[in-house]
């Protein structure tokens, strides 16, 4: 199966620095979905995204859908302690599956 | 209200043995998924129902079997248990496969250990 791109791999940031990953697909999604895993816990959908150039926010994060429809992007500001997780993206179309990305591991210094 | 349970949390056994985990969903969905995460964190899906209907089969052993015995639930069997297949496996639903609405929400997952 397919898995996407996630960059970077893994960040270590100070609290209040703003955090930019992006995601990249060989194939194009009509469907872009982000999500974040705290450990020992599933994921959990941070932002969903259904149209190319889409930009959406949710509290601090803003999410892009990529004009060519084979990338995303995820941004979070002002980053504070909590934000400490693994972000995936995932990628798809309507009546088909959805990919994982490969996950950007944030640490995020006090 | 948990949205999407799972059980066990934790499963220890030894190689050879058969065990089974099971997942409920109380959203009303009518996509349900296994996911199986390894020790890199990569998710890979394993399958899908949509309506108690297989609409999702990766290359997954046949010792893995899914059942699901009505829209809200799907359950995993694992016959003949080896050390790679310990894991982590997440259950997860979704409002429809078949419509624009893509969100899956999932469950807590269930760390499997194969000693």
């Amino acid at each position: 199966g397919q898995q996407l791109n996630q960059s970077p791999q893994s960040m270590f940031i100070q609290e209040g620095e703003d955090v930019s990953m992006n995601c990249t697909s060989s194939s194009i999604f009509n469907t872009w979905l982000w999500y974040k895993q705290d450990p020992g816990e599933g994921p959990v959908l941070l932002i969903a995204l259904y149209k190319a150039g889409e930009l959406t926010s949710n509290g601090r994060l803003t999410a892009q859908f990529g004009i060519t429809r084979k990338d995303s992007f995820l941004n979070i500001s002002a980053s504070i302690p909590s934000d400490v997780g693994i972000y995936f993206c995932a990628g798809g179309h309507t009546g088909n599956q959805f990919y994982f990305g490969t996950g950007t591991s944030l640490t995020v210094i006090p | 209200d948990t949205a999407v349970s799972q059980t066990p949390k934790y499963l220890v056994t030894q190689m050879g043995n058969d065990k089974s985990i099971k997942c409920e969903q109380n959203l009303g969905h009518d996509t349900m998924y296994w996911y199986k995460q390894d020790s890199k964190k990569f998710l890979k899906i394993m399958f899908s129902y949509n309506n108690k209907e297989l609409i999702i089969n990766e290359t997954v052993p046949n010792r893995f079997s899914p059942k699901s015995p009505d829209k809200a639930h799907l359950n995993l069997h694992i016959n003949s248990l080896e050390l790679g297949d310990s894991a982590v496996y997440f259950c997860a639903s979704s409002p429809s496969f078949l419509t624009s609405f893509h969100e899956q929400f999932f469950g807590p997952g269930t760390r499997l250990t194969v000693l």
